[in-house]
């Protein structure tokens, strides 16, 4: 199977770190990958990590893999109100023409 | 570059009536995809062109056609709308590098009454 997924909504205060879990069932990922969807806008992506790392850390991001329990994570320190979006966790896989799974979408709302 | 350009940014229909989303992109990238995104459901895959000249079915192609026109543009059409086709539609193409990222467009709101 190829399910994705997400906790739908999750609220934090500016300043405090943000977690956000996806957990996939395809252990033949390649690629996962954290996307940003602005409000009236369409996804950019944040960070990805490849299939054979644990840990990837970019600025305030950080994703952690765990293979064993197919959970993803994305760490957001600092949460700043500019955060707020929906983010979007996704997998590949070789030879399926480059094609993503995406999850359901995790809302953060930020507040002061 | 213009990335990956969507038109248009609204549209309202009837059932019933046909309308052509149009995609395109300058970045130079094989292959491009359409995707729907409805509350709670995430993004699903209607169509995809792996390269100029070939097309694929996705997760939910039913009511849909689409057509790749040369590299740059790759077009969905509805030949007879109905409410639950309700969403918004997002274009994207791929970098073909290795770790493929997705370019998105800024997406098409559509309601059909």
């Amino acid at each position: 199977g190829e399910d994705v997924e997400q906790s739908l909504f999750l609220s934090v205060r500016e300043g405090d770190s943000s977690v956000i879990n996806c957990t996939y069932t395809d252990s033949s990922s390649t690629y996962l990958y954290w996307y940003k969807q602005e409000p009236g806008a369409g996804l950019q992506l944040l960070t990805y990590i490849f299939s054979n790392m644990d840990m990837k850390q970019d600025q305030r991001l950080t994703v952690l893999l765990n293979k064993k329990d197919k959970h993803l994570s994305l760490r957001i320190a600092d949460t700043q109100t500019g955060d707020s979006a929906i983010y979007f966790c996704a997998e590949s896989k070789t030879g399926t023409a480059s094609k993503l799974t995406f999850g359901t979408g995790t809302r953060l709302q930020v507040t002061l | 570059n213009a990335g990956v350009t969507q038109t248009p940014k609204f549209q309202v229909l009837k059932t019933g009536q046909s309308m052509t989303l149009q995609c395109a992109q300058d970045m130079n990238h094989n292959s491009m995809y359409w995707y729907r995104q409805d509350p709670g459901m995430g993004l699903r895959l209607i169509y995809y062109s792996a390269s100029e000249g070939t097309t694929d079915k996705g997760e939910v192609p039913n009511g849909y056609n689409v057509s790749r026109l040369n590299k740059r543009e790759f077009s969905l059409r509805l030949e007879s709308a109905a409410p639950s086709q309700t969403s918004v539609y997002f274009c994207a193409s791929i970098s073909g590098d290795k770790y493929n990222e997705q370019f998105f467009g800024p997406g098409t709101r559509l309601t059909v009454l």
